[in-house]
C-alpha cells in the first residue's frame, strides 16, 4: 500500500514569491492534514479536511495562504506571497476515519522542506 | 495549557542500555488515545506505539514500551537495548474521542544514541 505521497520535497524560493504543495493521501483516508514544522519543534496543525471539507483551519494564516481539496481526495497548500518566516517543512498526513477510535494512528509524507531567502 | 509536555529537549544514551523519554498530557476527556512518533534526520514522523485510555497494561512492540500512568497523565516512552538508528526527534502525541480525528502533539525529544 502507498504512503502519502508529498511534492516538491525540497523548494527554495524569494520572499514575495508563491509556493505550493501537492499532497496525496493513503486511498480510502477521508482525513487530511497539513501542519507546518519548524526546525526542533513539534508539528503544528494549519489545516485539517473531513472528506472536502475544511473542518479546522483556526490557525492557518489565512492573509496568505490557502489550500484546498477537491474531490476529496489530492490536496493543496499554497503560500502567497512567502515571507521567510515561512521556512519550515510542511507535513501532510491522513487517517482513515472509518476505523474505529482505538490505535487509529495518523500517517504522514516525508514533508516538504520549504526555504525562503 | 498544553495538551502535551515533552521536558527534555535532548537526551544521551549509550548504545544498548535502555532509556526513557517523558511525556505528560492534559485532558478532561475519558477516552483518549496516545501515540508516539520517531522522526529521524530524513523528515518522515513514524508511527512507533498506542496506548488506549482503557487499557489495563502497558503497551509494547518489540524494543518500544509505553509506560503509562494515568493518574499521574503520564505516558513514558522506554526503548530498549538502544541502537545507533534510534537518534532521532521522538514526539508524543494525543487525541481526545471528543474530536478524535485532532492530534495533539508535544515538541519533541532529541535522542542521541553514542556508540
Amino acid at each position: 500500500e502507498a504512503g502519502v505521497v508529498q511534492s516538491p520535497r525540497y523548494k527554495i524560493i524569494e520572499k514575495k514569491q508563491p509556493v505550493a504543495f501537492w499532497c496525496n493521501p493513503i486511498s480510502g483516508h477521508n482525513t487530511l492534514y497539513w501542519y507546518r514544522q519548524n526546525l526542533g519543534q513539534g508539528p503544528e496543525l494549519l489545516i485539517r479536511y473531513e472528506n472536502e471539507e475544511a473542518v479546522d483551519d483556526s490557525q492557518l494564516p489565512k492573509d496568505r495562504f490557502s489550500a484546498e481539496r477537491l474531490k476529496g481526495v489530492d490536496s493543496t497548500l499554497k503560500i502567497q506571497p512567502a515571507e521567510l518566516g515561512d521556512s519550515a517543512v510542511y507535513l501532510c498526513a491522513s487517517s482513515d476515519t472509518g476505523k474505529t477510535f482505538s490505535g487509529n494512528t495518523i500517517y504522514f509524507g516525508e514533508g516538504s522542506w520549504l526555504t525562503v531567502v | 495549557a498544553q495538551k502535551i509536555t515533552q521536558t527534555q529537549p535532548g537526551m544521551f544514551v549509550q548504545e544498548k542500555e535502555a532509556v526513557t523519554l517523558d511525556c505528560t498530557y492534559d485532558t478532561s476527556d475519558p477516552s483518549y488515545g496516545l501515540f508516539w512518533y520517531k522522526q529521524p534526520s530524513s523528515g518522515e514522523m513514524i508511527f512507533l506505539i498506542y496506548q488506549g485510555s482503557y487499557d489495563q497494561q502497558n503497551a509494547t512492540e518489540g524494543r518500544y514500551s509505553l509506560n503509562f500512568q494515568k493518574a499521574r497523565k503520564s505516558a513514558n516512552l522506554v526503548i530498549s537495548a538502544s541502537q545507533l538508528g534510534d537518534s532521532a526527534m521522538y514526539f508524543c502525541a494525543m487525541r481526545e474521542v471528543g474530536d478524535f480525528n485532532k492530534f495533539y502533539f508535544g515538541s519533541g525529544t532529541k535522542l542521541n544514541v553514542k556508540p
